[in-house]
């Protein structure tokens, strides 16, 4: 099945100490975003890529970055990591919208999510 | 900019059916989805109004009024496995790449 990968599921890491969270996907996606999730709120968008192409929010900090080497796999890096980087990391990616303005009434906005990693600073 | 509120919290009895409310401001946006999340898991994708009415799929139904700046989700005959947080979201217009903005979320809780 196509679907959207993240690994790990569960990270622990120590403050300050860099940390990298992978994603992949099967799907063929030109779109791929990081989201961050605190407890009991909505998704926060930190970055996200059409192909190559990288696309920062003007509010994400600067110890997040992200690679994209190839359509499949999509990294973040957390240079250092901070107790209020204690969070889950949701991976989605979704597909081109149709440029002939058709795509909407497809709903291709639609977001494939991965399961997450949830991220422990101690 | 872009701000979807939602109350915060639902309770309902099972089997019976519940409203979600989503009233938006946004200057524009293709359409206005709405995601499930569990506890602890991802969000997944319910349904999708692009233009204004009602959208059916099986126990979940959503409406978009973009007079009204205002959408909602239904679900009917509902079971305990619905209890869980729900989210609209919307994909601007400007921005481009299908940028989503999420709602506030409402968490739902189905009691017996």
């Amino acid at each position: 099945d196509a679907m959207v990968i993240q690994n790990p599921r569960y990270q622990v890491t120590q403050f300050g100490k860099p940390v990298t969270l992978s994603c992949s996907q099967t799907l063929n996606h030109n779109v791929m975003y990081w989201y961050q999730q605190k407890s009991s709120q909505a998704p926060k968008l930190l970055f996200h890529y059409y192909d190559k192409d990288f696309n920062n929010e003007a509010d994400t900090p600067d110890n997040f970055q992200s690679r994209r080497p190839n359509t499949s796999f999509c990294f973040l890096d957390i240079r250092s990591p901070g107790l209020g980087d204690a969070a889950m990391y949701l991976c989605a990616t979704s597909r081109d919208r149709d440029p002939r303005g058709l795509a909407e009434l497809e709903g291709t906005d639609t977001q494939y999510f991965g399961p997450g990693t949830r991220l422990t600073v101690l | 900019g872009q701000s979807l509120e939602q109350p915060s919290e639902v309770t309902a009895v099972e089997g019976a059916i519940v409203q979600i409310n989503c009233t938006y401001q946004t200057s524009g946006f293709y359409g206005l989805s709405w995601y499930q999340q569990h506890d602890g898991g991802a969000p997944t994708f319910l349904s999708y109004n692009a233009l204004d009415g009602l959208e059916e799929t099986g126990r979940f139904s959503s409406f978009l009024s973009r007079s009204d700046s205002y959408g909602y989700l239904l679900l009917q005959e509902l079971q305990m496995k619905d209890s869980a947080s729900y989210f609209c979201a919307v994909s601007p217009l400007s921005g481009g790449y299908q940028k989503v903005t999420f709602g506030t979320g409402t968490k739902l809780q189905v009691i017996p």
